[in-house]
């Protein structure tokens, strides 16, 4: 049973490039989830897909921000036209509708963007 | 108003001994999730013990317990016989069960343990 998968692990990018990344979640899990995590704070919630469905998106999820799960397995986070203040760690989370209501999230090893 | 509420930003424990985190949380929802996750410094943040709204007992999992008291919304983490390795930073975090936020995670900002030999 392998946990929760991200790539790229780093990610260092010029001011104004798109980059994109992606999550491979624990395999029966039917449930993904963003967040961001910057320096000295907690995880901050991004978006979640149930399936194939975007269920819920925070308002920190700008315009040049896009997250899909198109066959309800892995799922690609894009940021368009990066600036400075998207340095941070994304986090990727899956969790099982099966698993009633204790629904625990299980994270991935993140990844790191810098935006130069 | 912040959801969670960690006041300890760092803890300091000396290994073998017993230590707590401070978690206080704020919700109108009966329903709800509270789960304790630890980040080493490579970044994963993993799992430790999850305590629902209508548990009677407290939760445990091996040497991490979970003080819960309701009426004073706290749930706060007990590490016994502390370890050099659970040097790391520990998050609090609660999941509602109703309204538009229900998949959602809400973190507290973290307490830095570290276990002195």
């Amino acid at each position: 049973d392998t946990g929760v998968s991200q790539n790229p692990r780093h990610k260092i990018t010029k001011r104004g490039q798109n980059v994109t990344f992606r999550c491979d979640p624990i395999s029966e899990h039917n449930r993904l989830y963003w967040y961001r995590q910057t320096l000295g704070q907690g995880p901050e919630f991004l978006t979640y897909f149930q399936n194939e469905a975007q269920l819920e998106k925070s308002r920190l999820l700008s315009d040049r921000f896009s997250a899909e799960r198109p066959k309800g397995s892995f799922s690609t986070l894009e940021i368009q036209r990066t600036e400075q203040g998207d340095s941070a760690m994304y986090l990727c989370a899956s969790s099982s509708i099966d698993s009633g209501i204790t629904d625990t999230q299980y994270f991935g090893p993140g990844t790191r963007l810098t935006v130069l | 108003a912040q959801k969670i509420t960690q006041t300890q930003p760092g803890m300091f424990v000396q290994e073998k001994e017993a230590v707590t985190l401070d978690c206080t949380y704020d919700t109108s929802d009966p329903s709800y999730g509270l789960f304790w996750y630890k980040q080493p410094s490579s970044g994963e943040m993993i799992f430790l013990i999850y305590q629902g709204s209508y548990d009677q007992q407290n939760a445990t999992e091996g040497r991490y317990s979970l003080n819960f008291q309701k009426a004073r919304k706290s749930a706060n983490l007990v590490i016994s016989a502390s370890q050099l390795g659970d040097s790391a930073m520990y998050f609090c975090a609660m999941r509602e069960s109703r309204g538009s936020t229900l998949g959602r995670l809400y973190f507290g900002r973290g307490t830095q343990l570290t276990v002195w030999p």
